[in-house]
């Protein structure tokens, strides 16, 4: 079974501008969830899209969006970028209801280094 | 999600048995405790979760205290492979909107392997 893929793998940008990244998740998983990684505050948690609705938001300004198709493929857009954009950008999906959200296995992706100049 | 402690770091030899622990004093009754893992240059990973027992599956066992109150992830020969940081993440309820839905990460423990 094929993973999570995400596209671009690298992006370089420019202050100001925006950026859309995608996520393809494993086949049969409705949920994708986006994280931001960086070198300071490490892992946190943007996002989480089930059956083309956002289901769940972590604390990012608004310029950070999202949106699910119907074949549960994701994208992330980031306006008007800054220099703190800067960083590598990961997709997980899992099934989003089998069990309940504290047994449900995320998958992640590879992840979309992003940088900002 | 309840918090978690765990050590920075941590050193290893290769073929020989790890032990990982994680503290989370503050653990309700419902939280799992999930291991995730991310290899340099890749994205995380899941490795195990228990809930009261101890769990085995191919990448690692779980120990889990009597009290819930602290957990340990063994791997039972690493490998140069295993090096990675390893995040140990509280994850509560069925719910998935609000905080339940998402992974909340911290720092994690760095492993270190040395051949």
């Amino acid at each position: 079974k094929a993973g999570v893929t995400q596209t671009p793998r690298y992006l370089i940008k420019t202050r100001g501008q925006q950026v859309t990244l995608s996520c393809s998740p494993i086949s049969g998983h409705r949920s994708v969830s986006w994280y931001q990684q960086t070198p300071g505050q490490g892992l946190q948690f943007l996002f989480e899209y089930f059956s083309e609705t956002q289901r769940n938001k972590g604390n990012f300004p608004g310029r950070f969006s999202g949106r699910q198709f119907s074949n549960s493929r994701s994208e992330m857009n980031v306006s008007t970028l800054e220099l703190g954009d800067s960083a590598l950008y990961l997709c997980a999906s899992s099934f989003g209801t089998s069990g309940g959200a504290h047994t449900d296995t995320q998958y992640f992706g590879p992840g979309t280094r992003l940088t900002v100049l | 999600d309840a918090k978690t402690t765990q050590p920075n770091s941590m050193e290893s030899n290769e073929e020989e048995p790890v032990h990982l622990p994680c503290n989370h004093s503050t653990i309700s009754g419902t939280d799992y405790i999930h291991w995730y893992r991310q290899l340099p240059s890749q994205g995380p990973e899941y490795v195990i979760h228990g809930l009261t027992s101890n769990v085995n599956n191919r990448m690692a066992s779980l120990a889990i205290a009597e009290d819930r109150k602290s957990s340990t992830l063994i791997l039972h020969r690493a490998t140069l492979r295993d090096a990675a940081v390893y995040y140990c993440i509280l994850r509560g309820g069925m719910n998935y909107g609000g905080s339940q839905g998402n992974l909340i990460f911290g720092k994690g423990t760095k492993l270190s392997v040395k051949p």
